[in-house]
């Protein structure tokens, strides 16, 4: 079974410093991986997604992941953060199900925090 | 607008008052799926669906029940609540395997 795990529950930036919120996969290559972000009171919107075309991604708002094999790894970073970034960040990656069906592993997340 | 619709988005309930949590999607999804998310385990899959009258369960699937009699809904039943069943619940669906999964804003239910 896949599993997923998030380094850090918590992370704190000052505006306009580097993101990065770090991401590791159990071994077996992953068809999909996925970063999602969930603002308060919001359900989870989907940031960006690697599916083996490119091994960096680019996603919405500004941020990026890089899909490296040999690390097992899929950080996400964004070069300069924003007061609006402040949410909880989930990696997550597909593995197969029942009926040809693929589900979402998630990591414990991670809340980032944006310093003025 | 495409969208997952869930309802209610709060519910403070007592013990073994049973409840049902209900799911819509407006873009003729095949694959719905609830998961629970509760702190520092992320979300965790209940039950998915892969269509009308196929669903199967999931990583934590005990306590809860699900129907799937039209393709637009997925509701979720709590037949006799308990308080360890008190978390954030989130509906989700997906056209194509390859596509990532759409979520509803979530439902926080409370089990006194």
């Amino acid at each position: 079974a896949q599993s997923v795990t998030q380094l850090g529950s918590h992370v704190s930036v000052s505006e306009g410093a580097l993101v990065l919120l770090r991401c590791n996969y159990s071994s077996s290559v992953p068809p999909y991986l996925f970063w999602y972000v969930q603002y308060p009171n919001q359900g989870l919107q989907l940031l960006l997604k690697y599916t083996s075309a490119a091994t960096l991604v680019k996603g919405i708002n500004g941020f990026e992941a890089e899909f490296k094999k040999s690390e097992t790894s899929f950080h996400l970073t964004k070069p300069s953060a924003h007061m609006s970034d402040a949410a909880e960040y989930f990696c997550a990656v597909s593995e197969a199900q029942g009926g040809g069906a693929q589900k979402l592993v998630f990591g414990q997340g991670t809340r980032l925090t944006i310093n003025p | 607008e495409a969208q997952v619709t869930q309802n209610p988005r709060y519910l403070i309930t007592v013990t073994g008052k049973k409840l049902t949590v209900t799911c819509s999607q407006n873009m003729n999804h095949e694959y719905m799926s609830w998961y629970r998310q509760d702190p520092g385990l992320g979300l965790r899959q209940i039950y998915y669906s892969m269509n009308v009258e196929v669903t199967d369960k999931g990583d934590v699937p005990e306590g809860y029940k699900v129907s799937r009699k039209e393709k637009r809904n997925f509701p979720l039943i709590l037949e006799s609540p308990s308080p360890n069943q008190t978390s954030l619940y989130f509906c989700a669906s997906r056209s194509e395997r390859t596509q990532p999964q759409h979520f509803g804003d979530g439902t926080r239910l409370s089990i006194l």
